[in-house]
Parts: structure tokens; sequence; C-alpha cells
């Protein structure tokens, strides 16, 4: 079984400052991770992905996040927020199994708001 | 279609009505799910669609809920008699082969049970 937590269901910045939203998972097997991001109103966008490979990924809008296996995280980071990255986060796993338990398993989701 | 289509957009009903809510995937993903998202509460996976094989049916939160996927393509969620904790959004996505690819996701349709 998998699960996910988000740390800090609210996270406030101001425009210019780092953006990090905590992200930490538990696995039976290998996992893939995600994280999405939803605007007011609107369905989940894929930010970025870790599958395999290189461990810091790099996604749109200047996200970018890093798989640490031994600290089962992958933590998102924006090194200057804008006002338009105001949304809700949502960190999600799914194992990298050759089994049928392919179900995305989503966090709590992190609201960030971005003070000018 | 270039995205996931959900209908209707949103949904006010009757508590005790039964409503059908559609999901029409991407063309060519074998993987469709339902999630459902309540205030504060985050996303909950209700059903999960692969292909033919049997669905994981393991989210559904009551026999209230049940769902189809006709053709491998769309999908409907069906709620029977509505109850006022059922008002959520309900979110369809759908992927390539599921897995690691990426889920793409409808709008929702937001439900509420007056």
């Amino acid at each position: 079984a998998q699960s996910v937590t988000q740390l800090g269901s609210h996270v406030s910045v101001s425009e210019g400052a780092l953006v990090l939203l905590r992200c930490n998972y538990s696995s039976s097997v290998p996992p893939y991770l995600f994280w999405y991001v939803q605007y007011p109103n609107q369905g989940l966008q894929l930010l970025l992905k870790y599958t395999t490979g290189a461990t810091l990924v790099k996604g749109i809008n200047g996200f970018e996040a890093e798989f640490k296996k031994s600290e089962t995280s992958f933590h998102l980071t924006k090194p200057s927020a804008h006002m338009s990255d105001a949304a809700e986060y949502f960190c999600a796993v799914n194992p990298n199994s050759g089994g049928s338990n392919y179900k995305l398993t989503f966090g709590k989701g992190t609201l960030l708001t971005v003070n000018p | 279609g270039a995205g996931v289509s959900q209908s209707p957009s949103n949904k006010v009903t009757e508590k005790g009505k039964d409503v059908e809510l559609r999901c029409d995937p991407i063309s060519g993903h074998t993987a469709l799910y339902w999630y459902r998202q309540s205030l504060g509460q985050g996303l909950e996976f209700l059903i999960y669609f692969q292909g033919n094989s049997a669905p994981d049916k393991s989210g559904l939160p009551s026999d209230r809920f049940s769902a189809e996927r006709t053709g491998g393509s769309v999908s409907t969620l069906t709620i029977q008699r509505t109850q006022q904790e059922d008002s959520a959004v309900y979110l369809c996505a759908s992927s390539l082969r599921g897995g690691g690819t990426e889920a793409f996701f409808g709008q929702g349709t937001r439900l509420t049970v007056v």
C-alpha cells in the first residue's frame, strides 16, 4: 500500500520568495511520483513527474522537484514565487510495479498563497 | 477529443434522487479514474478502469455508488438515492495505460445535493 503526506495544508509566501512544498510518501515498491496543480474551478494539471533516471526533475512554470529515496521525499520548489503560482498543489504516487495496482494516490493538497 | 470531457459541469439534485455523471476520456487512453474532491478532504479515489480488466472498485464509499465503462471509452458514475454528504466535485482522469503514465484530468462535475 502507498500513502502520501503533504506537510502544511496552507503555505503563504511573498512574491519573489522561495516556494517549498513538502511531500513524503510511503510505498512498498519503488514509486512513480507526481506533482499536480489545481487552479480555482479547474481540473488538475501535471507540473512534473519522476519515473526513473535523474532524481532532479524540472517541470512547467519554473518548478522542480527532487526525488530523495533515503528520505522518501519529493519536495516541490521554485526559486521565485509569482502571483500566478497561487493555487492548490497535490503530490501523488503510484507504484512502479508489474501488478494491477496502478492507481494514483494523492496527498491532501497544499494551498499556496502568494502575497504582493 | 483534445482532453477529458465531463458532463454536466454542475448538477443540483434533491436528496434521494439518482444522478449520472459522464466522462469522455482522451481517445486511446486505456486507463480511467474517478476521484471525489470534497472541501478540505483532498482527492479521494473512487474507481479505476484499465482496459478489459476488472475495475478496481475499492474506493467506492457505499453500494449507492457504481460506475461502468462502455466499450473501453465513455464512463458513467451513478449515485443512487443521493445524500447531502455526496456533495462534492467529481473528477475523472484518463491515462495512456496507467502505471507511470501521466493522468489527464477533466474539469470535474460539481454535485450539490439539497
